[in-house]
């Protein structure tokens, strides 16, 4: 079965600052989708990034970029210049590609100091 | 344009009481997931339909949570008899459930409290 670890429970970084979320995931597939969810106090739960395991370009959106080590079957997260409105849970998920079933890491408590 | 909705955004209740958590998709997507949040076990999901048919119920706790979806716009799950150890805080999401990234949207949720 497939399995999503997040080895930090907790973070924080100074506003501004730059900041690294670590996930780690294993499977046997060679087609799978990668992705990182917000939840902010809201619950709500957002959809920040995203990647396709056969590119070998790394995903960015705007101050969110991952770091996609396929052989180390690593996906981390870097969130330049941190804002206050980052604050937030991040989940790491993976999913098979084909496939329906999203599979969550759990969490990383990441925490902005003004 | 609308998101996901969910109804009762919160809801307390006292144990061995029938919960019913309702779920709208967005309009035109035809996969629906239900998903659970706790502290100890993180996000699981629960059970998905695809075009209104269950396909994949493996996640469902026991036999006292039922899904059913009786068409694209409408799902709800229920809980009976409820136990404390079912307060969490139940998603919805849905998707257009074809190839490709798939990406999921997710309801606001709904908190459940059982006393």
């Amino acid at each position: 079965a497939q399995t999503v670890t997040q080895s930090q429970p907790e973070m924080s970084v100074q506003e501004a600052e730059t900041v690294t979320l670590s996930c780690t995931y294993d499977t046997s597939e060679s087609d799978y989708y990668l992705f990182w969810y917000k939840q902010p106090p809201s619950r709500q739960m957002i959809l920040v990034i995203r990647q396709e395991a056969y590119k070998q370009q790394n995903a960015t959106e705007n101050r969110f970029s991952v770091n996609f080590q396929k052989a180390a079957k690593s996906f981390s997260l870097k969130i330049s210049d941190s804002q206050l409105g980052d604050a937030a849970m991040y989940f790491c998920a993976y999913r098979r590609g084909g496939a329906q079933k999203l599979v969550f890491g759990q969490g990383t408590r990441l925490t902005i100091n003004p | 344009d609308a998101g996901v909705i969910q109804s009762p955004r919160h809801e307390v209740t006292e144990m061995g009481q029938e919960v019913t958590l309702r779920c709208k998709p967005i309009s035109g997507h035809n996969s629906l997931f239900w998903y659970r949040q706790t502290m100890m076990r993180g996000l699981e999901l629960l059970i998905y339909f695809n075009n209104n048919v269950p396909i994949d119920d493996s996640g469902m706790p026991e036999d006292r949570f039922s899904a059913k979806m009786p068409n694209a716009s409408f799902s709800t799950l229920k809980i009976q008899p409820s136990e404390p150890r079912d307060s969490a805080v139940y998603f919805c999401a849905s998707s257009l459930g074809l190839a490709g990234f798939n990406e999921q949207f997710f309801g606001p949720g709904t908190r459940l409290t059982v006393l």
